[in-house]
């Protein structure tokens, strides 16, 4: 079944503890991206990567980070995760440039 | 700079009628797609329909339409026949420029009534 896995689904953690969110597509996907989604904003891109070891910054990537050392796996990086980073996160994947986005389940961040 | 307006925050319909979800975009790229998701209240993104600035005829896809006016800027969606099961957010999406980047707007919160 093709998708887009990420894990966790959930996670609560304390400020400044370093956590990493993982995300792996099974499609082949050239193109992958994080957003980041808030009550009233929509969602916001954080990061994307068009290929393997080429990365890009979104609208908002201050506190983030991402890598792309293998095709099918784009994780996002919160180095010292703060109050302000409580969000809804999804990563997806796409084929090219007029094609749809596959999303990811979600992950549920709160930092307190 | 690319723009998604979703000018509706929330809608009423009642089952079985048709409702009309509003979307306006900004672009200065001569090639750009358009894009329509649902979320329900489970969280998980749904792709619904798609439409290329270069197609020359509205998408259609089940009960979901896309009405296209490339002139005034407009991706109106429009579902036909609401069922319960549509009450979810919806946002309208656009990929465009150098960088193919996938832009959303606020969403419209649709509320499906018996």
């Amino acid at each position: 079944e093709a998708q887009v896995t990420q894990n966790p689904r959930y996670l609560i953690t304390v400020t400044g503890k370093k956590l990493t969110v993982t995300c792996s597509q099974n499609m082949n996907h050239e193109y992958m991206s994080w957003y980041r989604q808030d009550p009233g904003l929509g969602l916001r891109q954080i990061y994307y990567s068009m290929n393997v070891e080429v990365t890009d910054k979104g609208d908002v990537p201050e506190g983030y980070k991402v890598s792309r050392k293998e095709k099918r796996n784009f994780p996002l990086i919160l180095e010292s995760p703060s109050p302000n980073q409580t969000s809804l996160y999804f990563c997806a994947s796409s084929k090219g440039a007029n094609t749809e986005a596959f999303f990811g389940q979600g992950t549920r961040l709160t930092v307190v | 700079a690319q723009k998604i307006t979703q000018t509706q925050p929330g809608m009423f319909v009642q089952e079985k009628e048709a409702v009309t979800l509003d979307c306006t975009y900004d672009t200065s790229d001569p090639s750009y797609g358009l894009f329509w998701y649902k979320q329900p209240s489970s969280g998980e993104m749904i792709f619904l329909i798609y439409q290329g600035s270069y197609d020359q005829q509205n998408a259609t896809e089940g009960r979901y339409s896309l009405n296209f006016q490339k002139a005034r800027k407009s991706a109106n969606l429009v579902i036909s026949a609401s069922q319960l099961g549509d009450s979810a957010m919806y946002f309208c999406a656009m990929r465009g420029g150098l960088a193919n980047k996938l832009i959303f707007g606020t969403g419209t919160l649709l509320a499906v009534q018996p």
